[in-house]
């Protein structure tokens, strides 16, 4: 069935590289996508989200890119700190879903010190 | 603004009890989701409003689960009777469109 999902559950990065999280969807009616960060304990917290009419937005260290000719989405993470270490899911609106959105399985991720 | 507010945080109860979450949304927002995240199953769509009406409940498991928003500033998710398979955190969410805000959740134990 359609759905998101993410090519990696774990990354684990050197504290001060740069760490991409990838998800895939296959839904290409899908208008608008959104990362979440989620750390031990808590609820969801947005980061950034796109539009599909956007190929790639920016904000503070994070950077989320669009392709979609292969229906992939991507969270990049400038310069990544300990405190950057949590669960990310991305998910979508599928266009007709009302403003339901549907989440990914989650990557989470790991930085060293 | 102090965000979604959830009740309560931790919720330990016998099976075949029953359980009531409470929800209370950000202010002005339209839609409010109620949402249960497992180890195995990640984070599941139970059931949604927009402007205190219910708009898709077909992730609600069964019957046994039943939610309401009596007003804009409140919401209730029951599960009665309650049972071990049930234990999760649940988490209720708000938004003025697509973006949503969740809130702290309320980790439930059925024992």
């Amino acid at each position: 069935g359609e759905s998101v999902g993410l090519h990696l559950p774990t990354l684990s990065v050197q504290e001060g590289d740069n760490s991409i999280i990838n998800c895939a969807y296959s839904n290409s009616a899908s208008d608008y996508f959104i990362w979440y960060k989620q750390e031990s304990g808590k609820g969801p917290q947005f980061i950034i989200d796109i539009r599909s009419n956007m190929d790639k937005r920016q904000g503070q260290r994070v950077t989320v890119l669009l392709n979609k000719t292969v229906k992939h989405l991507s969270l990049q993470i400038a310069a990544t700190q300990p405190g950057d270490s949590a669960v990310y899911f991305c998910a979508e609106n599928k266009g007709n879903a009302g403003n339901m959105l549907t989440f990914g399985g989650g990557t989470r991720l790991m930085v060293k010190p | 603004d102090a965000g979604v507010i959830q009740s309560p945080r931790h919720e330990v109860t016998e099976m075949g009890q029953e359980v009531t979450l409470r929800c209370k949304p950000i202010s002005g927002h339209d839609y409010l989701f109620w949402y249960r995240q497992t180890m195995m199953r990640g984070l599941e769509l139970l059931i949604y409003f927009n402007n205190n009406v219910p708009i898709d409940d077909s992730g609600m498991p069964e019957d046994r689960f039943s939610a309401k928003m009596p007003n804009a500033s409140f919401s209730t998710l029951k599960i009665q009777p309650s049972e071990p398979r049930d234990s999760a955190v649940y988490f209720c969410a708000s938004s003025p469109g697509f973006k949503q805000y969740f809130g702290p959740g309320t980790r439930l134990t059925v024992t």
